[in-house]
């Protein structure tokens, strides 16, 4: 596609239920990484990936957030048992090189408000 | 560990007019900056970064910053705004290792272009 595509575009979930955000990157890019960005706040990082590999995931909160890009392509974020403070909007970002060549592409996010 | 400051969270200025957006920075090792744009419903957009080298860095759209070392700082500026730069900014960091390669994130600063 022509840029970063992460769907649902909202997700509106009960506290308690697992839900799983996609993020499709653009074409071909080889690193990808998860931001989650309160109101009012800038994005924060989460995880990263290079191809397939979870290179880090320091900035994910605590073990019911998980994330992966099995065919170093599409990547998943899954949240289980949601919580009220997991509400926040959820960006995905994918940049052709690493390194100092990097140029991170961001998708419009996911919206994820917990009742 | 790495902290961005940006000082002002709302910058009200009239069409034609110059603006500096601020931006601060703490951390312990050297780092690489960023200003990134995001429009409404979309997500960011990279305006321009310093790596190395010049200290004046030019990116898209007429915007530049400079990077000053002993004030830690990035300020961003453009001589003459234009209504279509009504948008958030966000100033970030990264370290040089290359084995953390999250940014770190401001809290953004929204830009109202009057006309």
């Amino acid at each position: 596609g022509a840029g970063v595509s992460q769907s649902p575009r909202y997700k509106v979930t009960k506290r308690g239920q697992d839900v799983a955000l996609r993020c499709d990157p653009i074409s071909g890019h080889v690193s990808l990484y998860w931001y989650r960005q309160a109101l009012g706040q800038g994005p924060e990082f989460l995880t990263y990936f290079n191809y397939e590999a979870q290179q880090d995931k320091s900035g994910l909160p605590n073990d019911r957030f998980s994330a992966e890009r099995p065919e170093g392509s599409i990547s998943t974020l899954t949240i289980q048992r949601t919580e009220q403070r997991d509400s926040a909007m959820y960006r995905c970002a994918s940049s052709l090189y690493s390194g100092v060549r990097e140029k991170l592409f961001f998708g419009s996010g996911t919206q994820l408000s917990v009742l | 560990a790495q902290s961005v400051t940006q000082l002002d969270s709302q910058v009200p200025v009239f069409e034609e007019a110059p603006v500096e957006l601020r931006c601060n920075y703490s951390s312990s090792v050297s780092v690489y900056l960023f200003w990134y744009v995001q429009y409404p419903n979309q997500g960011l957009q990279l305006l321009l970064k310093y790596l190395s080298g010049s200290t004046l860095v030019k990116g898209i759209n007429g915007f530049e910053a400079e990077f000053n070392k002993s004030q830690t700082s990035f300020h961003l500026r453009k001589p003459s705004v234009h209504i279509s730069d009504t948008a958030e900014y966000f100033c970030a960091s990264s370290t040089m290792d290359t084995g953390r390669r999250a940014l770190t994130f401001g809290s953004g600063t929204r830009l109202q272009v009057q006309p």
